[in-house]
């Protein structure tokens, strides 16, 4: 139970284009799911809150208009990284939390994007 | 505001011998405690978590960690490891109220080998 689902788990792109990430809650509903990314060997940096039906929460020094945050049903959430850059080359990984399994947060397989 | 450190940044240890990963948090309020485990290139996986009750808590793959609120700690513990326990740990804490996100550790790598 309380399984996330995201994809696409790879994408290489050129720079300037636009990449979509989407991060599925595929046996609960979450009205909150959170953004991670991650350099490699280090932790997790949150980047934003999602909420149902309402704008994201960005973390301070996350530029809002380049990582587009759309949490428009109780399942699904997406990322989209606008205007690409090899800078953004990271880990993405998606989380959320199912209040109905006791606090647990369940995370998503994560999307290894490469922007060449 | 709550702080998570996982002052090891890599563990190494042979195949069969126990192993500690070390993690202190502080806050000023009361937190969930949680220990994840990360594979290369995947997301992470919950092995264990404290809410409430029994300090002793016991997770999946032979894994448990004890909750010392006076030590502000939560070290995980296996009492014999595999070459497949070989992976990133990260500790990590929540405010027990609300969507509060995690606070995660800067993780701890295990090399366990043969």
């Amino acid at each position: 139970g309380a399984v996330v689902s995201q994809h696409p788990s790879w994408v290489i792109c050129k720079s300037g284009t636009s990449v979509k990430i989407e991060c599925r809650s595929l046996d609960f509903q979450a009205t909150t799911m959170f953004w991670y990314r991650q350099f490699p060997k280090q932790s997790l940096m949150l980047m934003a809150t999602s909420n149902e039906g309402s704008k994201a929460t960005y973390e301070q020094g996350v530029e809002k208009d380049k990582f587009l945050i759309n949490h428009a049903s109780l399942t699904l959430s997406t990322l989209t990284v606008t205007s690409a850059h090899p800078e953004d080359s990271s880990f993405y990984i998606c989380s959320a939390r199912d209040e109905g399994r006791n606090y647990g947060y369940t995370f998503g397989s994560g999307t290894r994007l490469t922007v060449v | 505001a709550q702080s998570v450190t996982q002052l090891d940044s890599q563990v190494p240890v042979f195949e069969e011998a126990p192993v500690e990963l070390r993690c202190n948090y502080s806050s000023s309020v009361s937190v969930y405690l949680f220990w994840y485990v990360q594979y290369p290139n995947q997301g992470l996986q919950l092995l264990l978590k404290y809410l409430s009750g029994s300090t002793l808590v016991k997770g999946i793959n032979g894994f448990e960690a004890e909750f010392n609120k006076s030590q502000t700690s939560f070290h995980l513990r296996k009492p014999s490891v595999h070459i497949s326990d070989t992976a990133e740990y990260f500790c990590a804490v929540s405010p027990p109220t609300g969507f509060q996100k995690l606070v995660f550790g800067t993780g701890t790598r295990l090399l366990v080998s043969p």
